[in-house]
């Protein structure tokens, strides 16, 4: 059974950082593609980020980019979001979500619980 | 970036009755290469994660009921719900994973009546 499971969310100030984490198990880790996918309290559901499991590459939305960092440990089973200068329009729950297959095109077929960010001073 | 597009915002069905939920791409999410639709629904309900009903436009995932559908062309896609039952009440999701970044429709919301 795939279990994924958010780790790393809290309140933290604009402008400040933050480290999500993705503990992924019941299935081949690395071949996979994984992604965050992020939901504003109320709101639809946002992607934010994608990395692919074949070769690493990654992609960002364009509200992120150069702000937040994906990427994975294939050795531990672990996705992370590396999030700096973290504005109150980024709360949100963040889910990790697994992808069909190895190649960043992919459907999610699976999603963790999340893990709420709330940034606010 | 591909805009997608779901109507309506919200739909109140009666329960057993069918519950049709329509989604719009600003351009094809259909690859001519492989002829497959880069298009996938979510089932979301209240203080859970989502959760795939739907994928390559019309092909069900492993244990999700019959009673979900989708189809659709390169831009128009619909999921159907055959017999609207208790636990379908939900926020329905549309995405398109054909060109990143991969966006997802604004959700439908569908009660009984």
């Amino acid at each position: 059974e795939v279990q994924l499971l958010e780790s790393g969310g809290g309140l933290v100030q604009p402008g400040g950082s933050l480290r999500l984490s993705c503990a992924a198990s019941g299935f081949t880790f690395s071949s996979y593609a994984m992604s965050w996918v992020r939901q504003a309290p109320g709101k639809g559901l946002e992607w934010v980020s994608v990395i692919s499991g074949s070769d690493g590459s990654t992609s960002y939305a364009d509200s992120v980019k150069g702000r937040f960092t994906i990427s994975r440990d294939n050795s531990k089973n672990t996705l992370y979001l590396q999030m700096n200068s973290l504005r109150a329009e980024d709360t949100a729950v963040y889910y990790c979500a697994k992808g069909y297959s190895g190649s960043c095109y992919s459907y999610v077929g699976d999603w963790g619980q999340g893990t709420l960010v709330t940034v606010s001073s | 970036d591909i805009v997608m597009t779901q109507s309506p915002d919200s739909l109140a069905v009666s329960l057993g009755e069918r519950a049709t939920i329509n989604c719009k791409s600003s351009r094809s999410v259909l690859y001519s290469s492989n002829n497959k639709k880069y298009l996938a629904w979510y089932q979301q309900r209240p203080g859970q994660p989502p959760k795939l009903l739907i994928y390559w436009a019309s092909t069900r995932e492993s244990g999700v009921p019959d009673r979900f559908s989708g189809s659709g062309s390169g831009t128009d896609f619909t999921l159907t719900i055959s017999s609207l039952q208790a636990e379908d009440v939900a926020v329905y999701y549309c995405q398109q994973y054909y060109n990143i970044p991969f966006t997802f429709g604004p959700g439908t919301k569908v009660d009984i009546k």
